[in-house]
């Protein structure tokens, strides 16, 4: 089966731009996460999806973050504006459940702000 | 607060030695643990889980982990390291009432040599 895909693999933006990165999770998997990885560091999560509802978005800085899964397949993950601390690795995921299902990762966008 | 732990940033092991990667949880109740291993500028990739029953977990490329209540670890063996092996390693932990809520351990750098 085809992997969690993302894209692009690398971005470098300038402070205060805009930026966006998209995931297309394995087909079939109903539960699509967006997690942080910061360098030397384990994943945090950001956001979780059941199909299209956010079920779990504690833990996303809504003033800049925004994240969307339309018709419960793909999803993008927008930064706006983007400040130099959003430099990081943004890694998507995908389950067929909530429950004890391991994830499958995407290889992840490296976003560099300078 | 939960939380998971890796004491070790760095394991260092010869080729052939038996190695061991620590976790430790903090989860309450019963959780459900994992590993995953991450190679250079790549996803995260599942090895093995614990949900319940037997102690002993086995999972993929030879690497098994060891469930002990009593002490809350999970740490992540292999009887033959191989230089293959060398890879980031991450321990992660959920409640059973949010399942696909990871919480990550901060890695663990294995390093086999020749």
């Amino acid at each position: 089966e085809a992997g969690v895909v993302q894209s692009p693999r690398y971005k470098i933006i300038e402070k205060k731009q805009p930026v966006a990165f998209w995931c297309n999770p394995i087909s079939g998997h109903n539960t699509l996460y967006w997690y942080l990885q910061n360098l030397g560091q384990g994943p945090e999560l950001l956001i979780r999806y059941e199909n299209e509802e956010a079920v779990d978005d504690s833990q996303l800085p809504k003033d800049r973050f925004s994240a969307e899964r339309l018709k419960g397949v793909d999803s993008t993950l927008k930064i706006q504006p983007a400040e130099l601390g959003d430099s990081a690795v943004y890694l998507c995921a995908s389950s067929s459940d909530r429950g004890n299902s391991p994830l499958h990762f995407g290889n992840g966008t490296r976003l560099t702000v300078t | 607060a939960q939380s998971v732990a890796q004491p070790e940033d760095q394991v260092n092991v010869a080729e052939g030695n038996p190695l061991t990667v620590k976790c430790t949880y903090s989860v309450s109740g019963n959780p459900y643990l994992f590993w995953y291993v991450q190679y250079p500028n790549r996803g995260l990739q599942f090895l093995l889980k614990y949900i319940t029953g037997d102690n002993l977990v086995k999972g993929s490329y030879g690497f098994e982990a060891e469930f002990n209540k009593s002490q809350t670890s999970f740490h992540l063996k292999k009887p033959s390291a191989l230089v293959s092996d060398s890879a980031l390693y991450f321990c992660a932990g959920s409640h059973r009432n949010q399942g696909g809520k990871l919480i990550f351990g901060q890695g663990t750098e294995l390093s086999v040599k020749p």
